[in-house]
């Protein structure tokens, strides 16, 4: 059964504070991890997918990694509009098109 | 309108009542989801629709009935709901190959009183 796991539940940063989100996952063969964004009573927002260890992708103060058991996404010198609940998802090489979702981290950056 | 939107965002129904949950998409994708998404709790997909094929059906109760007429336009039609059922409900649609990649509409935030 695929396994997405995130950690921290919650985190607390002060504005110009970097910090990571961990995403662990267990799953049939790795099609994709997909990393979203969610700010409250809101659909989540695509930010990246990565295919294979070794890759990252970046987007403005948004980096994300992937190793062969683990996703980080790191967020350098965060800012309060980076304030939202991040939400990492693999997909299965098993030729199903759902997605597993982890709980997500909520974050809070604080001006 | 552009990505995907749903109707109506805010619903509150009793447990008798039938009421229908609409979505769309704009992006030309050929796959569309539902998802169901209760606090503190990861998001469960309920449907999955592939040009207008239902592919995947997660042992969600009969009382949630999907309906996808085209690939742009999803419905899901509820009756005689449990309280248990309020939650956020998304619609997401993505290609139907390569890269599943999936975007999601606003939600609709249902209560069952």
């Amino acid at each position: 059964e695929d396994q997405v796991t995130q950690s921290p539940e919650a985190l607390r940063l002060q504005e110009g504070e970097s910090s990571s989100l961990n995403c662990s996952y267990t799953v049939s063969g790795l099609r994709g991890l997909f990393w979203y964004r969610q700010d409250p009573g809101k659909g989540p927002e695509f930010l990246f997918t990565l295919y294979s260890a070794g890759e990252e992708k970046e987007k403005e103060r948004l980096k994300a990694t992937l190793t062969k058991k683990e996703s980080f996404l790191h967020i350098t010198a965060p800012k309060p509009e980076d304030s939202a609940t991040y939400l990492c998802a693999v997909q299965a090489g098993t030729g199903r098109r759902a997605l597993t979702f982890g709980s997500g981290t909520r974050l809070q950056v604080q001006p | 309108e552009t990505g995907v939107t749903q109707t109506p965002r805010h619903l509150v129904m009793g447990m008798t009542n039938k009421k229908s949950l609409k979505c769309e998409q704009h992006l030309g994708h050929n796959a569309m989801y539902w998802y169901k998404q209760s606090a503190k709790k990861p998001l469960e997909l309920m449907f999955v629709y592939s040009l207008e094929e239902r592919v995947e059906n997660n042992s969600v109760p009969s009382r949630f009935s999907p309906e996808c007429p085209n690939s742009s336009h999803l419905f899901l039609h509820l009756h005689t709901l449990q309280p248990e059922d309020s939650a956020l409900y998304l619609c997401a649609s993505s290609q139907n190959s390569g890269s599943y990649e999936q975007y999601f509409g606003p939600g609709t935030r249902l209560t069952v009183t």
